[in-house]
């Protein structure tokens, strides 16, 4: 079966500074894609981060980057400069391109609550 | 770009009462959606999901139900509320490169 893992149940960060949140999958599929979703206090769900297996390039968005391992099957999230809106919930999820992409359904991690204090 | 509408945004419902949450989507055509539930602090449980009008997927058996209606609308219900199905609601689309675009959700509280 497909799992994702978040280790992390919680973190804490000081504001400016900056904190890399873990994520490990299993899968043996060899082209999907990964997502970083960000959960603050008001519970909506906002997509932080996309990147494909096939591209051996980390992806990056402003603050947020990842570090992509595929043969180790990991998927961390690097926040830099870490600011007080950053506090929120962060979920690592999953889908192969294939097979299960008709249905569009996404595997989740548990989640990391991410504090970042002033 | 998509654009998820839930309604309402927080229900309280005494238990055994009936229950109906709607989503309904803009800006796409056709969309696989989906209905989440999340405990506080907790994380996401697929309830249903949806790949046209009337076809659903259940993932987890209880009381709960979907329906379909239309094409960008999706509905879940409940006969009859437990005190378990209190929880956060989200209903998501599915957007481009197979990520999931989520609505605002809806807080229900079975008391």
């Amino acid at each position: 079966a497909q799992t994702v893992t978040q280790s992390q149940p919680e973190m804490s960060v000081q504001e400016a500074e900056t904190v890399t949140l873990s994520c490990t999958y299993d899968t043996s599929e060899s082209n999907y894609y990964l997502f970083w979703y960000k959960q603050p206090p008001s519970r909506q769900m906002i997509l932080v981060i996309r990147q494909e297996a096939y591209k051996q390039q980390n992806a990056t968005e402003n603050r947020f980057s990842v570090n992509f391992q595929k043969a180790a099957k990991s998927f961390s999230l690097k926040i830099s400069d870490s600011q007080l809106g950053d506090t929120a919930m962060y979920f690592c999820a999953f889908i192969p391109s294939y097979g299960s992409s008709n249905t569009g359904k996404l595997i989740f991690g548990q989640g990391t609550t991410l504090q970042v204090k002033p | 770009s998509q654009t998820i509408h839930q309604w309402p945004a927080t229900l309280v419902q005494p238990v055994g009462s009936p229950l109906s949450l709607e989503c309904t989507v803009e800006g796409t055509s056709n969309p696989n959606l989906y209905w989440y539930r999340q405990a506080a602090g907790r994380g996401l449980q697929l309830l249903f999901y949806s790949v046209g009008i009337g076809q659903i997927s259940s993932e987890v058996p209880q009381n709960l139900s979907a329906s379909r209606p239309q094409d960008r609308q999706f509905i879940l219900s409940s006969k009859k509320l437990l005190l378990s199905d209190s929880g956060f609601y989200l209903c998501a689309s599915k957007a481009a490169y197979n990520e999931q675009f989520f609505g605002p959700g809806t807080r229900l509280t079975v008391l």
